[in-house]
């Protein structure tokens, strides 16, 4: 599995958009893109996850970048429960056993 | 539907000492994985099942034995706990569920094991 590279942390203001940035450079063609987030020591939890389009669901938004190099998690309206260790993992989808390997991820703390 | 349930919640164990970590998923899902989290660190992959009958290597092995013993659980087992086992113990899950394969993984709520 491809590597990805996070900065260690961040701030966001509650209300505002919180863009999380991921590096994945030498992310292979098979290879998606996950985010997944932690709070407060519990399972980690799926988020969102893409190929190459960007992606949209309920919690959050995906871009990925053309040549698919990296990738931003966008949460539109931060919350304070949206404080958590946020994954950045790229794997093949859909294998049986494709493993995720887990980074370091962004903590991200969400301020009044 | 309660997903992956693990047990016990909490352990504490003393040096030497053995136990099994319990993992139970209703998801139906083929693939299982055995996860440690040290404090203030990532996640690092233990074991993982592909299916029903199959365990390899993940990232860090070494002290721990797995049984996958039906596609519902799979258990890890520590034969001589040691001070650098405790950490915190995540089972997870993937593959398909009915006719769709689901590609994300699903957490257990972990094990905090402590070996004095």
């Amino acid at each position: 599995d491809a590597k990805t590279t996070q900065p260690p942390s961040m701030d966001c203001a509650e209300g505002r958009a919180a863009n999380l940035p991921c590096n994945h450079s030498t992310i292979s063609g098979n290879e998606y893109v996950y985010w997944y987030r932690q709070i407060h020591s519990q399972g980690p939890q799926y988020i969102i996850h893409g190929l190459k389009n960007n992606e949209t669901n309920e919690m959050a938004s995906l871009i990925i970048t053309e040549d698919r190099k990296s990738s931003t998690l966008i949460l539109p309206h931060a919350t304070l429960r949206d404080t958590a260790v946020y994954y950045c993992i790229v794997r093949v989808a859909g294998a049986a056993g494709n493993k995720l390997t887990f980074g370091g991820g962004t903590r991200v703390l969400v301020k009044p | 539907n309660a997903g992956v349930t693990q047990t016990p919640k909490f352990q504490v164990l003393k040096t030497g000492q053995s136990m099994t970590l319990q993992c139970a998923q209703d998801m139906n899902h083929n693939s299982m994985y055995w996860y440690r989290q040290d404090p203030g660190m990532g996640l690092r992959l233990i074991y993982y099942s592909a299916s029903e009958g199959t365990t390899d290597k993940g990232e860090v092995p070494n002290g721990y034995n797995v049984s996958r013993l039906n596609k519902r659980e799979f258990s890890l087992r520590l034969e001589s706990a040691a001070p650098s086992q405790t950490s915190v113990y995540f089972c997870a899950s993937s593959g398909k569920t009915g006719g769709t394969m689901n590609t994300e993984a699903f957490f257990g709520q972990g094990t905090r094991l402590t070996v004095v």
